[in-house]
């Protein structure tokens, strides 16, 4: 089983959507849990982190389910220029970041 | 953005040269890595520095080689590269290694012909 795995989409959605993205991590002793986002060709930006109670930033809501093991990202009211590619992360057993391959989110008009 | 700067931002090279990445961190974190990110692959660590001290070479071949002499400066010295090699080099820092959130560079991208 790989450490953190996505759905890797694309999710093509129109403006105005509500969009969810799932992601399962494999080490139960976990404790770090962020959301990533990736434009084409550029670096990852933090968009989130993940915390036990769950989170919210305004359009983007964040959750953490420790019994079933998995992360997910919540977006309202989608919009042009959340098209990218959202990035699952983790810290593993041995303390490092591991990065999911991402999850592919297309909005359109 | 400014946090995390690198250069150069593309670098063509043949196989026989040798080149250098820089990475300079502006955030007063205590621990800087490399990653490679090719094309349709998730993002694979290859060094991790924790206060200037090498904690991880994740089996990167020794063709790779970094040197970090100080918490703000990151360098990947590249030599005989092979065109399998040709990816997004990306440098990151945060607060301490381990579980903090990370903070990338913009990357360098590389082509080796």
């Amino acid at each position: 089983r790989k450490e953190v795995e996505q759905d890797p989409g694309p999710f093509n959605v129109p403006e105005g959507a509500t969009v969810a993205f799932n992601c399962t991590y494999s080490n139960s002793a976990s404790q770090s849990f962020f959301w990533y986002r990736q434009d084409c060709r550029k670096e990852p930006k933090l968009l989130m982190s993940v915390y036990s109670s769950g989170n919210e930033d305004g359009r983007f809501t964040a959750q953490l389910n420790r019994a079933s093991q998995y992360i997910s990202l919540l977006i309202r009211d989608s919009k042009l220029s959340d098209s990218a590619t959202y990035l699952c992360v983790v810290n593993s057993n041995t303390d490092k970041l591991i990065f999911g391959t991402g999850t592919r989110l297309q909005v359109f008009p | 953005e400014t946090g995390v700067t690198q250069t150069p931002r593309h670098l063509v090279m043949g196989m026989t040269n040798k080149k250098s990445l820089k990475c300079e961190q502006h955030l007063g974190h205590n621990a800087m890595y490399w990653y490679k990110q090719s094309a349709k692959k998730p993002l694979e660590l290859m060094f991790v520095y924790n206060f200037k001290e090498q904690t991880e070479n994740n089996s990167v071949p020794s063709r790779f080689s970094p040197e970090c002499p100080n918490s703000s400066h990151l360098f990947l010295h590249l030599h005989t590269l092979q065109p399998e090699d040709s990816a997004l080099y990306l440098c990151a820092s945060s607060q301490v290694g381990g579980r903090d959130e990370q903070y990338f560079g913009p990357g360098t991208r590389l082509t080796v012909t």
